[in-house]
């Protein structure tokens, strides 16, 4: 079957600018994670989804939105770009609190 | 919040040598996970260990859920050079996996 699927694999915004990542999980799985992995700061939670509803949120700020769709897919926001926003994100889906799948992730430069 | 602390940061092992990798978490956790993430991939599930006190064992990896449900350990024997790569644990509790920092290991052949 077919794997999590991330898009656009790579992105460069400028400052200020907002971006909209895409995050297609393994049919069938309907909970939906996102991450934000960085050199300095390793795996970061940022939010779960699980049918349109988040479960559970991280510590980032506001500026830092997702949602979930009927079909599962999940789509993450980032409003108003800092330099510190350069990272990979990274989605995982999972049928529930077991093991999760993780994407290919998007690489956001931010200059 | 929940916190995952993982030891060592790097790890240099010369093949064929022993290693193991520490996890602690200042809550005790649902269940704990491991993963493995090879250099530009992303995270690969590894295992799952629920039960207090648990063992399981994957060829040369052997992992361990401590007494308490709040520290787990990876241990890999005869390290080889398909070992390279980074070792998360990841604890879960309320739909969150809370990773560690990750254990970066690099093998001298």
């Amino acid at each position: 079957k077919a794997g999590v699927t991330q898009t656009p694999r790579y992105l460069i915004k400028t400052r200020g600018q907002q971006v909209t990542l895409s995050c297609s999980p393994i049919s069938g799985h309907r909970s939906v994670s996102w991450y934000q992995q960085t050199p300095g700061q390793g795996l970061q939670f940022l939010f779960e989804y699980f049918s349109e509803t988040q479960r559970n949120k991280g510590n980032f700020p506001g500026r830092f939105s997702g949602r979930q769709f009927s079909n599962s897919r999940s789509e993450m926001n980032v409003s108003t770009l800092e330099l510190g926003d350069s990272a990979l994100y990274l989605c995982a889906s999972s049928l529930g609190r077991g093991e999760a799948f993780f994407g290919q992730g998007t690489r956001l430069t931010v200059v | 919040g929940q916190q995952v602390m993982q030891i060592p940061q790097y790890q240099h092992v010369q093949e064929g040598e022993d290693f193991t990798t520490y996890c602690n978490s200042s809550t005790t956790l649902s269940n704990i996970q491991w993963y493995k993430q090879r250099p530009g991939g992303h995270p690969v599930f590894l295992i799952q260990l629920v039960k207090s006190g648990e063992v399981k064992k994957q060829k040369r990896l052997t992992f361990q859920f401590g007494e308490a449900k709040k520290n787990s350990s990876l241990h890999i024997t005869a390290t080889q050079t398909t070992d390279v790569g980074t070792y998360f644990c990841a604890g879960s509790n309320d739909y969150k996996l809370s990773f560690g920092a990750g254990t970066t290991v690099t093998v001298r052949a």
